[in-house]
């Protein structure tokens, strides 16, 4: 069965600062991950996925991920905080081989600090 | 504008009742979804429905059932509702391997 993890519920980070939101995920075939934000009274916004190809993903506003297969992990990057990034983050993972449904993390709040 | 659309917004209404809530995408998407996010903001996949297949997560009651009338609407009846299903609940759409676009939630509280 797939699951993905978020080990950090709350996540405080300075603006300017880079920031790393942490995702690790199990699954028994090759994974589809995704990145998901929530922003208050909205729904989920697709911020960037792996699926083949490079480690390294860029997405929008800025944010990139790096899958790594060794460790399972697929960790949200930026290099410079934003204030308005501050909202809630879900990694997902979709296993292909089953019935191709998406799975979130339990989410982690992003908190930028003017 | 192109998008997940879902009706009403809140909801608002007494245990043992039973409710509908609507959702509509005009993505041409082929696959659509009923997400349930709880007060601590755990999202749980409650259904997958496309023109082939209905897949019903196991742990969801048989008080909640999809209906879709076409490719387009995938709607959510609850039937008897309890304090417990107090929730915001999300439709969402995709294309195959496509990412999935949702709508902006039904905050659903029972009383």
């Amino acid at each position: 069965a797939q699951s993905v993890a978020q080990p950090e519920d709350q996540v405080n980070v300075a603006e300017g600062n880079p920031l790393t939101v942490k995702c690790t995920y199990s699954v028994s075939g090759n994974p589809y991950l995704f990145w998901y934000v929530q922003y208050p009274n909205r729904g989920l916004q697709f911020l960037l996925k792996y699926i083949t190809g490079d480690n390294l993903v860029k997405g929008s506003y800025g944010f990139e991920a790096e899958f790594n297969k060794s460790q399972t992990s697929f960790h949200l990057k930026k290099p410079s905080a934003l204030v308005s990034d501050s909202a809630l983050y879900f990694c997902a993972v979709r296993d292909p081989t089953g019935a191709n449904n998406l799975f979130f993390g339990t989410g982690t709040r992003l908190t930028v600090i003017p | 504008d192109t998008a997940v659309s879902q009706t009403p917004k809140y909801l608002v209404t007494q245990m043992g009742n039973d409710k509908s809530i609507k959702c509509e995408q005009n993505l041409g998407h082929d696959t659509m979804y009923w997400y349930k996010q709880d007060s601590k903001k755990f999202l749980k996949i409650m259904f997958s429905y496309n023109n082939k297949e209905l897949i019903i997560n196991e742990t969801v009651p048989n008080r909640f059932s999809p209906k879709s009338p076409d490719k387009a609407h995938l709607n959510l009846h609850i039937n008897s509702l309890e304090l417990g299903d107090s929730a915001v609940y999300f439709c969402a759409s995709r294309a195959g391997a496509q990412p999935l676009h949702f709508g902006n939630g039904t905050r659903l509280t029972v009383t």
